[in-house]
């Protein structure tokens, strides 16, 4: 089955750390760049990284540069996103989501999401 | 602030055909493709329309995507109940070397 499964979100405190993965299964992964998308509660899309397929190319929207790294196991099909010192405002579902093309937004697999809160 | 713009909704009668705008720059919209992606309540988005204009399999043909310029637009004809989502815009940006959405706009069936 062609999927992407989200886990590792939870409740932080403000300052933590937290490590968020997708597990890809179904399709050759070491084919495709992978983003991390979020959704803060009751609002939009919010693109957060990108990783080329060999996990050698990598970039981030401003609001997360120096805090959060994504990086990837081509031999366990997985993505992570590691978020150091979390604040309120990274409150939300992320999603991971997949593209054929590298540098281009379309993604046409998306996962289910994990809810991380970050609170005191 | 999102640095694509879409109304913040659109609404129309069941049969009826409504247009979403996604406005950018050429840093954005007009030197990159453009994807559309429906969100319905408590789920994942799904990809409708990816290179500015082609629908996955499974996607009916009555949803439509173009681009003009540094804007985009989303049509869907003979709206239909089920439509009743929330739907981005989304592309690459050049300057930012980051992917960027528009803030959505949440279609209403009347």
């Amino acid at each position: 089955q062609v999927q992407l499964v989200e886990s590792g979100g939870g409740v932080v405190q403000p300052g933590r750390s937290l490590r968020v993965s997708c597990a890809a299964s179904g399709f050759t992964f070491n084919t495709y760049a992978m983003h991390w998308v979020r959704q803060a509660p009751g609002k939009g899309l919010e693109w957060v990284a990108v990783i080329s397929f060999d996990g050698n190319n990598k970039y981030y929207a401003d609001s997360v540069k120096g805090r959060f790294t994504i990086s990837r196991d081509n031999s366990e099909n997985t993505v992570y996103l590691q978020m150091n010192s979390l604040t309120a405002e990274d409150t939300g579902v992320y999603h991971c989501a997949r593209s054929s093309r590298w540098l281009q937004l379309g993604a046409d697999l998306w996962g289910r999401g994990t809810l991380v809160t970050v609170s005191s | 602030q999102s640095v694509l713009t879409q109304p913040p909704s659109v609404s129309a009668a069941p049969g009826q055909k409504v247009t979403i705008s996604c406005s950018g720059s050429n840093s954005n919209i007009e030197n990159n493709y453009v994807s559309w992606y429906q969100q319905l309540p408590g789920t994942a988005p799904k990809l409708l329309i990816y290179d500015n204009n082609k629908r996955p399999s499974g996607v009916p043909d009555r949803f439509s995507g173009s681009k003009s310029g540094t804007s985009a637009t989303l049509g869907i004809t003979g709206l239909q109940t089920g439509d009743e989502a929330d739907y981005y815009c989304g592309t690459w940006d050049s300057s930012l070397s980051a992917g960027v959405f528009g803030g959505g706009t949440k279609v209403t069936v009347l």
